[in-house]
């Protein structure tokens, strides 16, 4: 079946625009997890979505970012005012639930310029 | 402050060879350990885990052993096939409830044929 996919692959903005970041994860997964990944960094945690529990939003840097899972399905990634630091690869990830593997797609790299 | 660490950001072996890959923690709570394997424009792919209830997994050429008392991993692959070269990743299970993994920064596996 088809895996967690992400649009777009590639996004080039300009300082202070917002953009959007799109999760279509795995079907039937309960479980999305947004990551980042900076230069010389590891995977940081985001954000996380399960079933229709609050999420966890512990790992979110500032009040410009947001995140929405609609039905349970698509979940959206925004950043507002972007800065030069959130460039990154953003990754997400769905699992059947929690504590199980996570799937990971294949990212948006984001360039702030 | 990172709390899960991959000292050595390259490393090189020789087809054939053993390949070993190492991870710190720095916080004793973590219960489970994955290692995620990444090739360029691609997310990471789950490759093995261990619970720390163990001290040793393995799956074909892919062992992971884990200390807990020195809080280090590491991730065996023999023998190396060139295919192996990519991107890995430590990860440990956030022992809050959430189980959101804490990444590594990443080692770059290289095999040369």
């Amino acid at each position: 079946g088809a895996g967690v996919s992400q649009s777009p692959s590639n996004k080039v903005t300009e300082k202070g625009k917002d953009v959007e970041l799109r999760c279509d994860p795995i079907s039937g997964h309960t479980a999305l997890y947004w990551y980042r990944q900076s230069l010389g960094q590891g995977l940081e945690f985001l954000i996380y979505f399960q079933g229709n529990s609050a999420p966890d939003k512990s790992g979110l840097p500032s009040d410009r970012f947001s995140a929405e899972r609609t039905g349970g399905s698509v979940s959206t990634l925004t950043i507002q005012r972007t800065q030069q630091e959130d460039s990154a690869v953003y990754l997400c990830a769905s699992s059947w639930g929690l504590n199980n593997e996570q799937f990971f797609g294949p990212g948006t790299r984001l360039t702030v310029l | 402050d990172q709390q899960v660490k991959q000292n050595s950001p390259s490393l090189s072996v020789q087809e054939g060879r053993i390949s070993i890959l190492n991870c710190d923690y720095t916080n004793s709570m973590f219960d489970y350990f994955l290692w995620y394997k990444k090739y360029p424009a691609e997310g990471p792919t789950f490759l093995i885990s261990i619970s720390s209830i163990k001290d040793k997994n393995e799956d074909g050429r892919f062992t992971v052993f884990l200390n807990k008392s020195a809080k280090h991993l590491s991730l065996h692959i023999v023998p190396s096939q060139p295919g192996d070269s990519a991107v890995y990743f430590c990860a440990a299970d956030d022992t809050s409830g959430t189980y959101k993994y804490i990444f590594g920064t990443g080692t770059r596996l290289k095999v040369l044929a």
